[in-house]
């Protein structure tokens, strides 16, 4: 059971839109950034959002993050096939067990 | 180029021992912390433990206090996971990943830079 909740899938076509969201409490998401991972198959994960909502550079403008209280938000617009990949949003949690947290993991499909 | 690069995949048997590493360059190795996460296979990303490798200041997750153990040589710009006895239950792959802290809003930054994984395989 993964500290922050998410959304085992999301599925989509091509061109189109999709978000996917990650709740948390006021010890983890209200209280600190919000970062999302990108993990292509057979990969490490990729830092796609950073600072609840910034993109590192190399990162299309296509994605998005946003926080609001203790939840957060990745958006992806305009879908490509190379989007499928395994989505994980990340804090770090203030309480008495301190500690990074992850979500447990949204598998987006282009379908 | 910032980059982590971690040691090679290890096949061993429960009871043994073991050390993988993540050597950082590119960058300051001591003004970062340096985290672990574990990825069982078909699992999602588990937060292990950090190290800030400035002073070897260490916090672990609960579910991996006393189970492994972090330490970092800032000499050679290296970060290390070691188990005294491994089991079966620890096969999965192990990430490293660079984590700063902003020291003015007492946030925790994002793990920006990822090694490419050192996978454990325990087996009799």
């Amino acid at each position: 059971q993964s500290v922050l909740t998410q959304p085992p899938s999301v599925s989509a076509a091509p061109g189109q839109k999709v978000t996917i969201s990650c709740s948390g409490s006021s010890s983890n998401i209200g209280n600190n950034y919000v970062s999302w991972y990108q993990q292509l198959p057979g990969t490490a994960p990729k830092l796609l959002i950073y600072e609840n909502n910034k993109r590192p550079s190399g990162i299309p403008d296509r994605f998005s993050g946003s926080k609001s209280g203790t939840s957060a938000t990745l958006g992806i617009t305009g879908l490509q096939t190379g989007d499928e990949a395994d989505y994980y949003c990340g804090t770090w949690d203030s309480s008495l067990s301190a500690g990074g947290v992850f979500g447990g993991g949204t598998k987006l499909t282009v379908l | 180029e910032v980059q982590l690069v971690q040691s090679g995949a290890e096949v061993k048997k429960p009871g043994e021992s073991l050390k993988i590493s993540c050597k950082g360059s590119g960058y300051s190795f001591t003004s970062y912390w340096i985290g672990w996460v574990r990825q069982m296979p078909g699992k999602g990303l588990e937060w292990m433990g950090i190290i800030y490798p400035g002073d070897s200041d260490t916090r672990y997750s609960p579910s991996f206090q006393g189970q492994v153990t972090i330490s970092a040589d800032k000499s050679i710009s290296t970060a290390y996971l070691q188990w005294s006895s491994l089991k079966a239950s620890d096969t999965a792959m192990y990430y490293c990943a660079r984590q700063g802290y902003d020291i003015l809003t007492g946030y925790w930054r994002a793990f920006d830079i990822w090694g490419q994984g050192t996978m454990v395989t325990v087996s009799s």
